[in-house]
């Protein structure tokens, strides 16, 4: 089965500071990883995604993330927190080789950024 | 804006009702994904349709039901409403079924059953 984990519910940092949001995963073979950004009474937007390639991968708004097989990792990252990346963040994976095209998503990292 | 449009945002309805969300996908989009997103379930996957036909069903439960039409158009059912249903349903669509692309969201739709 696979399965995603955010192990934090809400990650704190001031405006101007790097921030990073983790998030672990499980699958039986080469995991598909994506993040979402949900602002407040908003759908999910979609950040970015690793397939397969370069373990580190660029998105939107400035937001990057590192795979990392051996810790079975997939943090995403920005340099430089803005007051308006402030939202829920979501982890979420997909196992190729079960044919199980449904994303399954983490519980979410609430950002909050502090001016 | 993601293209994918639901109605409607919000829906105040009575225990024991039935109502019905719709989903239309973005233009040229095959697949549509359900889910239901509550406070403590978090993000749950219910159903998935391919171009018309049921492809995987997740956490659905059997007084839910959904459907994809031939314009692609999608409507989930919910019946026989209880308290614990009221969450935010949201749609997500994608081009094709290939794994490794990514599911756009609509907005979701607000149910508040009281």
């Amino acid at each position: 089965a696979q399965s995603v984990a955010q192990p934090e519910d809400q990650v704190n940092v001031a405006e101007g500071n790097p921030l990073t949001v983790k998030c672990t995963y499980s699958v039986s073979g080469n995991p598909y990883l994506f993040w979402y950004v949900q602002y407040p009474n908003r759908g999910l937007q979609f950040l970015l995604k690793y397939i397969t390639g370069d373990n580190l991968v660029k998105g939107s708004y400035g937001f990057e993330a590192e795979f990392n097989k051996s810790q079975t990792s997939f943090h995403l990252k920005k340099p430089s927190a803005l007051v308006s990346d402030s939202a829920l963040y979501f982890c979420a994976v997909r196992d190729p080789n079960t044919g199980r095209r449904a994303l399954t998503f983490g519980s979410g990292t609430r950002l909050q950024v502090q001016p | 804006d993601s293209g994918v449009t639901q109605t409607p945002k919000h829906l105040i309805t009575a225990t024991g009702q039935r109502v019905t969300l719709r989903c239309s996908p973005r233009s040229g989009d095959l697949s549509v994904y359900w889910y239901q997103q509550s406070l403590d379930q978090g993000l749950q996957f219910l159903i998935q349709y391919y171009n018309g036909e049921e492809r995987a069903k997740g956490n659905i439960l059997e007084r839910f039901s959904a459907q994809q039409f031939p314009d692609l158009h999608s409507e989930l059912n919910l019946s026989s409403l209880e308290l614990g249903d009221s969450a935010l349903y949201f749609c997500a669509s994608s081009v094709v079924e290939v794994t490794n692309t990514e599911a756009f969201f609509g907005q979701g739709t607000r149910l508040t059953v009281v």
